[in-house]
């Protein structure tokens, strides 16, 4: 079974600009999380989508969205690129709730803002 | 809201010693717990978790883990060490963010360097 798959690896972007990241989750899993991983920060919670619906939303600010897709696929993006978003984005899917179902990450992808 | 905090950002054992990482959590509700591991530009791979099962749980290459209630503990241990655990290690919690919704909290991570 393939595993979580997030394209681009790396990506460098200049300030201002927006760019798209995106995920397609383990066959058979309808729940997509993004989270964001810094040396400073460490890893924080993003959003959360299931069967096409946000469920959840970290504390993060309005650049930050995302959206799924009925094969639930997952895009995020992030508009108006500030150099702290350099970061590593990972996507992670589940079939449904921790209890019953563990989060199987990707291998991220790498955001370098100059 | 849950939290976790990891004691020591940076632990050195020599292989075939005792790996103990240490992992305190807090949760309003009873929670989920997990610890994952990553390597060098990978993702997170997920070695246990426990669910409010049986209080020691097993995972994969060797670690196993306790949940102790009473000391709102979760430490991950392997009785010995190999060069191939060098690796970050993060422990987190789950509990219910509302509507089912699915939300880990991690500590800042523990990395793991075994010495030869």
């Amino acid at each position: 079974k393939a595993g979580v798959t997030q394209t681009p690896r790396y990506l460098i972007k200049t300030r201002g600009q927006q760019v798209t990241l995106s995920c397609s989750p383990i066959s058979g899993h309808r729940s997509v999380s993004w989270y964001q991983q810094t040396p400073g920060q460490g890893l924080q919670f993003l959003f959360e989508y299931f069967s096409e619906t946000q469920r959840n939303k970290g504390n993060f600010p309005g650049r930050f969205s995302g959206r799924q897709f009925s094969n639930s696929r997952s895009e995020m993006n992030v508009s108006t690129l500030e150099l702290g978003d350099s970061a590593l984005y990972l996507c992670a899917s589940s079939h449904s709730t921790p209890r019953d179902s563990p989060l199987h990450f990707g291998n991220g992808t790498r955001l370098t803002v100059t | 809201a849950q939290s976790v905090t990891q004691l020591g950002s940076h632990v050195s054992v020599s292989e075939g010693a005792l790996v103990l990482l240490r992992c305190n959590y807090s949760s309003s509700v009873p929670p989920y717990l997990f610890w994952y591991v990553q390597y060098p530009n990978q993702g997170l791979q997920l070695l246990l978790k426990y669910t409010s099962a049986a209080t020691l749980v097993k995972g994969i290459n060797g670690f196993e883990a306790e949940f102790k209630k009473s000391e709102t503990s979760f430490h991950l241990t392997k009785p010995s060490a190999h060069m191939s655990d060098a690796a970050e290690y993060f422990c987190a919690v789950s509990g219910n963010s509302g509507a089912g919704s699915y939300q880990l909290t991690f500590g800042k991570g523990t990395k793991l360097s075994v010495i030869p």
